[in-house]
């Protein structure tokens, strides 16, 4: 069974930093394309980033970009969101997602909240 | 980037009948586009990928058509599981992007 736990929010200042964790399991998960995606509250779905099944690629939203970094140990098949600079307008429950052979996000976790505020 | 527009923000249907949710993108995207459903308290569901195929253990009510920049998600008979929040998502390019998102309710 795919299984992907979301773990590593709280609240935090802003201007603050935060590693989020993904630990993936039922799969290959190093075969993976592997992405972030947030929910701010009663919003709607934002894709946030991803990345290559090897961690040599990886993409942006806008959003985030140049203060989130995502990246992976295929060792301990667990994907990270390493977010720094967060602005209020971070607040969100993060979910990872996992694509399969073209498939995108076909397997969700459950979502990790994220608070930023002072 | 791609904007998703998705229409109507809301849709009220009676259980049993057929909805209809759309979904254009600011160009083309080909085929290489996604629904997913969500429930309250819950995390996001992929539905329907490569704009028509379903995803594993979705009901065959469940159906998707269109390509391009032009998208639609049929639900045949609605049933009282059905009435979710429903996003389309395209995956043609970077970044990828979600519309904002139908909801469907109990008329």
């Amino acid at each position: 069974e795919v299984q992907l736990l979301d773990s590593g929010g709280g609240l935090v200042q802003p201007g603050g930093s935060l590693r989020l964790s993904c630990a993936a399991s039922g799969f290959t998960f190093s075969n993976c394309v592997m992405s972030w995606v947030r929910q701010a509250p009663g919003k709607g779905l934002e894709w946030a980033s991803i990345i290559s099944p090897s961690g040599d690629t990886t993409h942006y939203a806008d959003s985030v970009k140049g203060r989130f970094i995502i990246s992976r140990d295929n060792s301990k098949n667990t994907l990270y969101l390493q977010m720094n600079s967060l602005r209020a307008e971070d607040t969100a429950v993060y979910y990872c997602a996992k694509d399969s052979s073209g498939i995108p996000l076909d397997y969700w976790g459950q979502g990790t909240l994220v608070t930023v505020s002072s | 980037e791609i904007v998703m527009t998705q229409s109507p923000a809301t849709l009220s249907v009676s259980p049993g009948e057929r909805a209809t949710l759309s979904c254009r993108a600011s160009q083309s995207v080909s085929s290489n586009l996604a629904w997913c459903q969500q429930k309250p308290g819950q995390a996001p569901r992929l539905l329907i990928y490569g704009a028509s195929t379903r995803a594993t253990g979705i009901p065959a009510r469940f159906s998707g058509s269109g390509s391009g920049t032009e998208f639609t998600l049929t639900i045949s008979s609605l049933q009282s599981e059905d009435f979710a929040v429903y996003y389309c998502l395209h995956f043609n390019n970077w970044p990828r992007t979600f519309g904002q998102g139908t909801k469907l309710e109990i008329k």
